[in-house]
């Protein structure tokens, strides 16, 4: 299947600071990226949809300028969480759509970021 | 509202006998369903997915059934092994959909016991 490559794969921080996180496809262009975050025992929550040469397109109750979509190339997205906050702790997954390569609509998802913020 | 539901939060099963997964939906736009395996601390993986032309698509000891007509998937594991016990997503997409945006059920926790 398609690689997806995220990094870091955990990272500490204290409050106020900003945290940048990569997310790559290895093998594949995806114009689409999406970005999720899973709090414990709960589901995948999409954030928002990360689109190569525009604007993200972020679902309900998330915070654009919290969290700051870039999706500068067609391999690379990053996710950035600004003046981060206790609250902010979770982990964050990223995928790519394989949809444009391969007409299926598969989504391939990087190993996840674990953000601790103290 | 969720589209896309996993009732049971958790299933144990014993090892070498089958593990049956189910999701329901309620989107009929949904087309696509797919079903991933995700371990703690890691991001999914894909298993297996069937689009709605089909009512069964089966790859090695992963099955997956689709019954449209009562909005109703389910993934059969057989036979279960220790290495299967993971947390299991149903997802669900429309394949025309120009994004591909997939809505993702809450997870099942599988417990193969050796």
């Amino acid at each position: 299947g398609a690689v997806v490559s995220q990094h870091p794969s955990w990272v500490i921080c204290k409050s106020g600071t900003s945290v940048k996180i990569e997310c790559r496809s290895l093998d594949f262009q995806a114009t689409t990226m999406f970005w999720y975050r899973q709090f414990p025992k709960q589901s995948l929550m999409l954030m928002a949809t990360s689109n190569e040469g525009s604007k993200a397109t972020y679902e309900q109750g998330v915070e654009k300028d919290k969290f700051l979509i870039n999706h500068a190339s067609l391999t690379l997205s990053t996710l950035t969480v600004t003046s981060a906050h206790p609250e902010d702790s979770s982990f964050y997954i990223c995928s790519a759509n394989t949809l444009a390569r391969t007409g299926r609509n598969i989504q391939y998802f990087g190993a996840g970021t674990r953000l601790s913020v103290l | 509202d969720q589209q896309v539901k996993q009732n049971s939060p958790s299933l144990s099963v014993q090892e070498g006998r089958i593990s049956i997964l189910n999701c329901d939906y309620t989107n009929s736009m949904f087309d696509y369903f797919l079903w991933y395996k995700k371990y703690p601390a890691e991001g999914p993986t894909f298993l297996i997915s069937i689009s709605s032309i089909k009512d069964k698509n089966e790859d090695g000891r992963f099955t997956v059934f689709l019954n449209k007509s009562a909005k109703h998937l389910s993934l059969h594991i057989v036979p279960s092994q220790p290495g299967d016990s993971a947390v299991y997503f149903c997802a669900a997409g429309e394949y025309g959909g120009s994004q591909g945006n997939l809505i993702f059920g809450k997870g099942t926790k599988l417990s193969v016991k050796p």
